[in-house]
C-alpha cells in the first residue's frame, strides 16, 4: 500500500485553542482523504472528507485542506473542547478501476488540557 | 444507520488454533475490509473484497485468509494462531467509490 506519514504522534492543546493535524501521502493518484476519530473504546468513525477537486472543506469546528502539490492535507480544529480528546486517523484511497483499501496515517492522540 | 457487527469483542485463542473472526453488515454494501490496530502503528489493511467470492490482499496478509461466500459476511480466519496475530481487528464496509468507511466495533485477540 502506499504510504501515509502523520504528524504529530501526539498533540496537547488548552482547551480553546486550535489543533492542527498533518499527513503527506506519496501516490500522486490518490483522490479521496477522510478522517476519521477514533473515542477509547470506540470505533474510528468519518468525521470529514475531501476530494481531490477540492482544496479546503469546513463543517463548524473542523476544516481540511489539501495541497496536492505538495502531496499533503491537514486537519484544522478550532476552539478545542474536552470532547475533542481522541485518537484522529488521516486516510487516503486511490479510487476507480476496482476497489482499494483506505490507507491510513499511524494516528495523533490528541489531549485537550482544561 | 449503517450497522457493521463483529461476532466477537473479546477472544482469547491458544498458540496454533485455527480461529475465525466474523463480520456482518446490513447495508448492501460492496466493498467489506479487514484492518488490525496496533499502539504507534495506525490501522493496517489485511484483506478486502469487493464482491462475493472475490478477495485482494492488503499491506499485511501473512497469515490471514478471508472468506466472502455472501455480500453481507466477510470472514477473517488465521490458520495458525501466533502471539504476534494478538491485536485489535476492526472490519469495516462501504460502497465503491470515494465514501465512508463504517467499522464495526472490533475486537479484541490475544493469543496465549
Amino acid at each position: 500500500g502506499e504510504n501515509v506519514e502523520q504528524h504529530p504522534s501526539t498533540l496537547s492543546v488548552q482547551e480553546g485553542d486550535s489543533a492542527v493535524i498533518k499527513c503527506t501521502y506519496s501516490d500522486s493518484a490518490s483522490n479521496y482523504f477522510p478522517w476519521y476519530k477514533q473515542e477509547l473504546g470506540k470505533r474510528p468513525q468519518l468525521i470529514i472528507d475531501i476530494r481531490s477537486n477540492v482544496g479546503e472543506k469546513k463543517d463548524q469546528r473542523i476544516a481540511v485542506t489539501l495541497n496536492k502539490t505538495a502531496k499533503h492535507f491537514s486537519l484544522h480544529i478550532t476552539e478545542t473542547q474536552p470532547e475533542d480528546s481522541a485518537v484522529y486517523f488521516c486516510a487516503e484511497k486511490i479510487s476507480g478501476g476496482g476497489a482499494d483499501g483506505l490507507t491510513f496515517g499511524k494516528g495523533t492522540h490528541l489531549i485537550i488540557q482544561p | 444507520d449503517v450497522k457493521v457487527t463483529q461476532s466477537s469483542r473479546y477472544l482469547v485463542k491458544r498458540t496454533g488454533e485455527k480461529v475465525f473472526l466474523e463480520c456482518v453488515q446490513d447495508m448492501d454494501h460492496e466493498n467489506m475490509f479487514w484492518y488490525r490496530q496496533d499502539p504507534g502503528l495506525g490501522l493496517r489493511l489485511i484483506y478486502f473484497s469487493y464482491d462475493v467470492k472475490m478477495k485482494e490482499k492488503g499491506d499485511i496478509p501473512e497469515g490471514y485468509s478471508v472468506s466472502r461466500e455472501k455480500k453481507e459476511r466477510f470472514s477473517l480466519i488465521l490458520e495458525s494462531a501466533s502471539t504476534n496475530q494478538t491485536s485489535m481487528y476492526l472490519c469495516a464496509s462501504s460502497p465503491p467509490g470515494e465514501t465512508e468507511a463504517f467499522f464495526g466495533q472490533g475486537t479484541r485477540l490475544t493469543v496465549v
